[in-house]
């Protein structure tokens, strides 16, 4: 059974850069996306990007400019970066494998930006 | 960018009873590339159907998927105690990937 869970810090502050973690277990990386999204604490689901395992890379063009996926297959990991950081990007941060729909989600890790 | 709307926002019903949940897109969505998930609070998304008709694995048969172009619907043919939730749509069709705003199936 695939297993995704996300580590980073819980909370940065306004202007930082946010780096997040997802360490993949139970299966291979090839032949998938593997994805970011967010959810605004009481909110809906944003896509965030995704990062093909072979390294080909599609981003939500709303945050193309400040973010940044890559991929470790040979740690079985994936990464977010995400920079000049506002309260608007308070939200639970989720990692997820995907083929266009995410079949496999982490547990989602919550995100506070605040000074 | 595809927008999607669902309807209704909440839907109050009580178990036992059929669950009709609608997706409406903006635009055609290119290969009937839409699924479906269900949260519940505090956890992530489960996916439910890809494909705009095909179960996830492990999903049982009284949830089921229809439709294409712009109109989805999500069914759930007898409502189970655990399957009051948040049901969202997503579109993969065309980048950006994007959500519906979700419909919540709450206990009457």
């Amino acid at each position: 059974q695939v297993q995704l869970q996300e580590s980073g810090p819980g909370l940065v502050k306004p202007s930082e850069t946010l780096s997040l973690t997802c360490t993949v277990s139970g299966g291979s990386m090839t032949n998938y996306y593997w994805s970011w999204l967010r959810q605004p604490p009481g909110k809906g689901l944003e896509w965030i990007g995704s990062m093909y395992y072979s390294g080909s890379i599609n981003y939500n063009p709303s945050l193309q400019s400040r973010v940044t996926i890559s991929v470790d297959t040979s740690k079985n990991q994936f990464s977010l970066k995400v920079t000049s950081l506002t309260a608007a990007d308070t939200a639970v941060y989720y990692c997820a494998r995907s083929r266009g729909f995410f079949s496999y989600w982490g547990q989602g890790t919550l995100v506070t930006v605040s000074s | 960018e595809i927008v999607l709307t669902q309807s209704p926002g909440t839907l109050s019903l009580s178990p036992g009873e059929r669950a009709t949940l609608s997706c409406r897109a903006s635009q055609s969505v290119s290969g009937s590339h839409l699924a479906w998930y269900q949260q519940k609070p505090a956890q992530a998304p489960r996916l439910l159907i890809y494909d705009a008709s095909s179960r996830a694995t492990g999903i049982p048969d009284r949830f089921s998927g229809s439709g294409s172009g712009t109109d989805f619907t999500l069914t759930i043919s007898r409502l189970e105690p655990e399957d009051f939730a948040v049901y969202y749509c997503q579109q993969y069709g065309s980048s950006p990937w994007t959500f519906g705003p979700g419909t919540k199936v709450e206990i009457k």
